[in-house]
């Protein structure tokens, strides 16, 4: 079975400063891998995913993300965050023999401050 | 288009109650999750719906927790009597098909749960 393990339960930057929030997973599969983010009192919303091909993937509010398969890694990247990127950051995985069933890791809390 | 809806927002309930969450999914999404999301981690898969059949339910504690989506299109999931630890967020997400691995799920904004 997957497991999603997330480094850092607590990232606190500066505005304007780069950050990198790591992801680890592990699997005997193909695996599928997701970043969702979620503001206070709100769902998950979906960040970015990567399916398959270029390892770099981009998704939205400036953020991106690089699949590592040797090291299982799918670490998030954000080159300058904003006071608005203050969310808890949520790494997922879908194994292609499970589904679509998503396994989450316990998140980290970005907090950016002025 | 509009969201996953879910309601109550909150709730506060004593221990060996009973409760119910109501999840109106994405108009047209054939898939419906349901997840408990404890403080401090992350959301974990309580079952799934195919249209109004269940597909997965294997992490489901099934002596006290139920679910149905009669029709195909909104679900309630029930907790018979609660527990402490019992108290998550319990999230609804829908995606348009289900199966597919690159497919989207959607989220809801959440209930969360305070058993006292």
């Amino acid at each position: 079975a997957q497991s999603v393990t997330q480094l850092d339960s607590q990232v606190p930057v500066f505005e304007e400063a780069p950050v990198e929030l790591r992801c680890n997973y592990s699997s005997s599969v193909s695996v599928y891998l997701f970043w969702y983010v979620q503001y206070p009192n709100q769902g998950l919303q979906l960040l970015l995913k990567y399916l398959s091909g270029s390892t770099l993937v981009k998704g939205i509010n400036g953020f991106e993300a690089e699949f590592n398969k040797s090291q299982t890694s799918f670490h998030l990247r954000k080159p300058s965050v904003h006071i608005s990127d203050t969310a808890e950051y949520f790494c997922a995985v879908r194994e292609e023999t499970s589904g679509s069933r998503l396994t989450f890791g316990e998140g980290t809390q970005l907090t950016v401050n002025p | 288009e509009a969201g996953v809806a879910q309601s109550p927002r909150y709730k506060i309930i004593e221990k060996r109650q009973s409760v119910a969450f109501w999840c109106n999914p994405i108009s047209g999404h054939a898939t419906l999750y349901w997840y408990q999301q404890i403080l401090g981690q992350g959301p974990k898969l309580l079952i799934q719906f195919q249209n109004n059949g269940v597909v997965d339910d294997s992490q489901l504690p099934k002596d006290r927790f139920s679910a149905e989506r009669l029709k195909g299109v909104d679900s309630t999931l029930k907790i018979q009597p609660a527990k402490l630890e019992d108290s998550a967020v319990y999230l609804c997400a829908s995606s348009l098909v289900g199966g597919a691995l690159q497919e989207t799920q959607y989220f809801g904004p959440g209930t969360r749960l305070l058993v006292l």
